[in-house]
């Protein structure tokens, strides 16, 4: 089943923060998330682990609560280049590190000046 | 250092007829997984392919398949294309066992 993102959208001035919800109604082996512009490919942001470890971007942090099968991505002092529609995928334990990724309906995030 | 390449990038069918899309994995990668994505919804995994072989499928019909190629290259058929099969279709390549996966820009198909 698809894991759902919160919030569908949200619009930010410069330097302002935002959190990226993802929730599952599976149990989780991972979380991968994507930003993906308009035509363009989604680019990989970071990963989440069972266990803990994590993968990703210097500036972008996430967290994974295994227990409630939800992660959170945290976007601060979002810059014009953060704005995008951001993907969480997810792989359950009975696929996991198996590359099947479940993708949510996405959120857009647009950042203005 | 390429990353994935698909070919075409725009592509116009009409209905029943059958099309192949393409995609060159990043440099070093051997597994191909392909997306659906339709417009304002999130990629749905359609399948995987390893060391030739169809690996994993989600819930698509027959009408698709694929093919990997001993280079990893890969390819995506479609077969008596509908109206629904309009999309942008992705494909992502990993290290096997990796947990990464990176994608291309995809290739927008369009059926009228």
């Amino acid at each position: 089943q698809q894991p759902v993102q919160s919030p569908q959208a949200v619009i930010l001035r410069e330097g302002e923060d935002a959190v990226i919800n993802c929730s599952s109604s599976k149990a989780l082996y991972s979380v991968h998330w994507y930003r993906q512009k308009h035509g363009e490919a989604p680019v990989f942001l970071m990963i989440l682990l069972k266990g803990g470890e994590q993968k990703g971007h210097e500036k972008i942090s996430a967290s994974f609560n295994e227990k409630k099968q939800q992660s959170s991505l945290y976007l601060t002092a979002s810059q014009l280049s953060y704005s995008g529609t951001y993907f969480c995928g997810t792989e359950s334990p009975g696929s996991s590190n198996t590359g099947k990724l479940i993708f949510g309906q996405g959120t857009t995030l647009q950042v203005k000046p | 250092d390429a990353g994935v390449t698909q070919s075409p990038t725009h592509l116009i069918k009409t209905r029943g007829q059958q099309v192949t899309l393409r995609c060159s994995p990043k440099s070093g990668h051997d597994t191909v997984s392909w997306y659906q994505q339709a417009l304002g919804q999130g990629p749905q995994f359609i399948f995987q392919y390893y060391e030739e072989e169809e690996r994993q499928r989600g819930n698509f019909p027959d009408r698709f398949s694929g093919h990997q190629f001993p280079n990893y290259s890969s390819e995506l058929n479609v077969n008596a294309l509908l109206l629904g099969d309009s999309a942008l279709y992705l494909c992502a390549s990993r290290f096997k066992g990796g947990n990464i996966q990176y994608f291309g820009a995809g290739t927008r198909l369009s059926v009228l």
